[in-house]
């Protein structure tokens, strides 16, 4: 079990410039779920995926931001038109998918938007 | 709507205290509760979780929870405070029977420091 990894773990951008985030799950998982982490808050639900397809987007979501899992593996999450309001830190989670089970979370990616 | 109130968002203690960081939830049907573990720059690891088997809880690192359903709380405990410790904590309520697209709802969480 090699955990739920992320790429970048740091990520550095301007205002108006687009970010790609990758997240590799448990490779048996087959739920994969994204969350935000401001500063002093707990994580807020993002999006969330059931093997290949998307499922649900949480109204955080904004139209900016769009999520994908080909083939049921690694998710990318891309925010366009990055803003300040962006920086958070992007954790992302995965599990078998049933009530309860149990989300393991990678490390996260933190953005920051100068 | 679920719900996850977290009492305190800063709580120190003793090296060999009792930690106890409060929880209480609010759901409409009944919850998974869990708690995790958040270091610096880090994700969150599971430290325990209610799954409606026993209310009283144990998780890793000496950790326990007691769910009371009477109280709609889920407060975290440990014994005897040991330095590494010091975290944040996270609590978080989950929809039983996979609404909610079975997402976690955290609560604000509570740093805990831990006093030599």
């Amino acid at each position: 079990d090699t955990g739920v990894s992320q790429d970048p773990r740091h990520k550095i951008t301007k205002r108006g410039q687009n970010v790609t985030f990758r997240c590799d799950p448990i490779s048996e998982h087959n739920r994969l779920y994204w969350y935000r982490q401001t500063l002093g808050q707990g994580p807020e639900f993002l999006t969330y995926f059931q093997n290949e397809a998307q499922l649900e987007k949480s109204r955080l979501l904004s139209d900016r931001f769009s999520a994908e899992r080909p083939k049921g593996s690694f998710s990318t999450l891309e925010i366009q038109r990055t803003e300040q309001g962006d920086s958070a830190m992007y954790l992302c989670a995965s599990s078998f998918g049933l009530a309860g089970d149990t989300q393991y979370f990678g490390p996260g990616t933190r953005l920051t938007v100068l | 709507a679920q719900s996850v109130t977290q009492l305190g968002s800063h709580v120190s203690v003793s090296e060999g205290a009792l930690v106890l960081l409060r929880c209480n939830y609010s759901s409409s049907v009944p919850p998974y509760l869990f708690w995790y573990v958040q270091y610096p720059n880090q994700g969150l690891q599971l430290l325990l979780k209610y799954t409606s088997a026993a209310t009283l809880v144990k998780g890793i690192n000496g950790f326990e929870a007691e769910f009371k359903k009477s109280e709609t709380s889920f407060h975290l405990t440990k014994p005897s405070a040991h330095m590494s410790d010091a975290a944040e904590y996270f609590c978080a309520v989950s929809d039983k029977y996979g609404g909610s697209q079975g997402n976690l709802i955290f609560g604000k969480g509570t740093k805990l420091s831990v006093k030599p």
